[in-house]
């Protein structure tokens, strides 16, 4: 079955304590992105990638991390959680091209105390 | 300007009613157009792909107006399970940076029995 894998689910963390949230996708996709989704500001983008090796920030990346080292993989990293960081967390995956739709994991939420 | 704006609603129909949706779009270079699904706290999900003038899926039909620079869906005899959130999404392919997704905040719907 084509999915994006999204681990954990839930997550309750400290502050200032590292985490990482896995994503995978079994559709050979060259592109994938990582959003958050906050009440009444929809989906924004934290990072993005192109490719192995090939990421780039979106419109909120600061105090996170990505990395590409294979294509089926892109793990979103935090250093340093904070409260403004407790949200919802979806991964999302596509292939080359204009007319390919966005495919979303099944999200991960994230609480910060 | 949003790229994507969306009426927020709440729109609350009785069931066997028709509701429709729009969507503005603000970048003229937008190239393919989207509705999603997304159910509370749970992932976004495509509903229909938005091509040229538009398409039909059993009660679902969509279109687009690029003179206009909108999309639209329309629900014909609404179900209980149609209840959900409609996520507008727009995509720029662009060369420097490939995909670009534009979200709208998204409208809700609740179908009252």
């Amino acid at each position: 079955e084509a999915q994006v894998t999204q681990n954990p689910r839930y997550l309750i963390t400290v502050t200032g304590k590292k985490l990482t949230v896995t994503c995978s996708q079994n559709m050979n996709h060259e592109y994938m992105s990582w959003y958050r989704q906050d009440p009444g500001l929809g989906l924004r983008q934290i990072y993005y990638s192109m490719n192995v090796e090939v990421t780039d920030k979106g419109d909120v990346p600061e105090g996170y991390k990505v990395s590409r080292k294979e294509k089926r993989n892109f793990p979103l990293i935090l250093e340093s959680p904070s409260p403004n960081q407790t949200s919802l967390y979806f991964c999302a995956s596509n292939s080359w091209g204009a007319r390919s739709p966005l495919h979303f994991g099944n999200g991960t939420r994230l609480t910060v105390t | 300007r949003k790229e994507v704006e969306q009426d927020p609603g709440p729109f609350n129909v009785p069931e066997g009613a028709t509701v429709a949706f729009n969507c503005t779009y603000s970048n003229s270079a937008s190239q393919s157009f989207f509705w999603y699904r997304q159910d509370c706290r749970k992932e976004p999900k495509l509903l229909m792909s938005v091509y040229s003038s538009g398409n039909e899926d059993g009660r679902f039909t969509a279109q687009l107006n690029r003179a206009s620079q909108y999309i639209s869906l329309l629900i014909r005899d609404s179900k209980l399970s149609d209840s959900a959130t409609y996520l507008c999404v727009v995509n720029a392919l662009k060369a420097n940076t490939g995909n670009q997704f534009y979200f709208g905040t998204g409208t809700s719907l609740t179908v009252i029995p």
